[in-house]
């Protein structure tokens, strides 16, 4: 099993969709978690932590399953701004940098 | 505030030549990082240092040297270049641990090895 493994995707939908991604993880001892925004030939962005108990950032809601080993991203009514890659990262161990970067799901919203 | 920043941000380079990939950050960050991610692929860890004067090897170190000799600088070097070392290199920087604290990522620098 991968570290971190996501859906690649593209999911492709229309304006005021929602739309949700998964992430698994290997690691039952992972500590930290977090999902990244990444624009075509741009430089990855925290789009939020994820926090045990779930989280929500206006249109966006971040919930962590540690029982399963997953996380998720839900996006409601989204934005033609909302087209890019959403990275799933995942912090293995609470020192050091183990931080591990899935490869990412493509959105892709139209109008 | 500037942030991160990186130079160049676009080198071909031959075979064998070395090149020093540079970059600094304005916040006061003790930890820094180098990453490459290639094309459809996570970004994977390099090297990384948790203040000047201190560096470690990330998952992926064989090619690559760096050194910390300010706060403000993690310039990382390339001394035999390969075809395989054609990525997209990502400098990031924070305050404390990844643990808990989110990187700061420059704009990155896109290398070809010919």
């Amino acid at each position: 099993r991968k570290e971190v493994e996501q859906d690649p995707g593209p999911f492709n939908v229309p304006e005021g969709a929602t739309v949700a991604f998964n992430c698994t993880y290997s690691n039952s001892a992972s500590q930290s978690f977090f999902w990244y925004r990444q624009d075509c030939r741009k430089e990855p962005k925290l789009l939020m932590s994820v926090y045990s108990s779930g989280n929500e950032d206006g249109r966006f809601t971040a919930q962590l399953n540690r029982a399963s080993q997953y996380i998720s991203l839900l996006i409601r009514d989204s934005k033609l701004s909302d087209s890019a890659t959403y990275l799933c990262v995942v912090n293995m161990k609470q020192a050091g940098t183990a931080l591990i970067f899935g490869k990412g799901t493509t959105l892709s919203v139209s109008s | 505030n500037a942030g991160v920043t990186q130079t160049p941000k676009f080198r071909i380079l031959k075979i064998g030549q070395s090149m020093t990939l540079q970059c600094t950050q304005d916040m006061n960050h003790n930890y820094m990082y180098w990453y490459r991610q290639d094309p459809g692929m996570g970004l994977k860890l390099i090297y990384y240092s948790v203040g000047a004067g201190i560096t470690d090897k990330g998952e992926v170190p064989n090619g690559y040297n760096v050194s910390r000799s300010t706060t403000e600088d993690f310039p990382l070097r390339l001394e035999l270049a390969a075809p395989s070392q054609t990525s997209v290199y990502f400098c990031a920087s924070s305050p404390v641990s990844s643990y808990n604290s989110p990187l700061h990522f420059g704009n990155g620098t896109r290398l070809t090895v010919t």
